[in-house]
């Protein structure tokens, strides 16, 4: 699976939107752009994936760039809740049912 | 709400005894994945599992470490002797695969190993 680019780390105040970016230059056409998040001392969680067109949840809004290069996680209300680790990872259409590569992540602190 | 459990939630152990955690995958589930988490290198596959059968365990030192599903509700991973560089936290998934690789992956609590 390609490789992704995120901020190691972001802040954002209560209540505010958030956008958490993520770079992956080199995604192939037949990769599907999944996030998934880690709250403190839990698992890792889905949060939501696309192909090309934005896609919204009852989590978040996931915006894809028109070239697929880079796409952003939406929060549109940040919550205390929100704070966590946020990973975007590239799945080949291929990759059905198998592994998931976590890279850094970027961490979402949220204030009060 | 189907849940994958692990158990133990933690575990302190002291150097060379063995260690075995446990998972209890989502009803149904036909994959099951073993990932571990340290500081240093973040989050790496161990093992998974499709239909009970390994699928791919290059991410597990086979010297020390085992990986089984005795049944469709159950996975174990086990370390012996442990060593204190396997402190970590260890964390069970389960999935279903569906065409297009959109499937989604549900993660336990993870088992938080102490190796003195």
């Amino acid at each position: 699976d390609a490789k992704t680019t995120q901020p190691n780390s972001m802040e954002s105040n209560e209540e505010e939107p958030v956008h958490l970016p993520c770079n992956h230059s080199t995604i192939s056409g037949t990769d599907y752009i999944h996030w998934y998040r880690q709250l403190p001392s839990q698992g890792p969680e889905y949060v939501i994936h696309g192909l090309t067109s934005n896609v919204n949840n009852r989590m978040a809004s996931l915006a894809i760039a028109e070239d697929r290069k880079s796409s952003t996680l939406i929060l549109h209300r940040a919550t205390l809740r929100d704070a966590a680790v946020y990973y975007c990872i590239l799945r080949d259409i291929s990759n059905a049912g198998n592994m998931l590569t976590f890279g850094g992540g970027t961490r979402l602190m949220v204030k009060p | 709400d189907a849940r994958v459990t692990q158990t133990p939630r933690h575990k302190v152990t002291e150097m060379g005894q063995e260690v075995t955690m446990r998972c209890q995958p989502i009803l149904g589930h036909n994959t099951v994945f073993w990932y571990r988490q340290t500081m240093m290198q973040g989050l790496e596959l161990l093992a998974y599992f499709r239909n009970r059968a390994p699928l791919d365990d290059s991410g597990m030192p086979k010297d020390r470490f085992s990986a089984e599903m005795p049944d469709a509700t159950l996975a174990t991973l086990k370390i012996q002797p442990s060593e204190p560089r396997d402190s970590a936290v260890y964390f069970c998934a389960s999935g279903l695969p569906l065409v297009g690789g959109t499937d989604t992956q549900y993660f336990g609590p993870g088992t938080r190993l102490t190796v003195l």
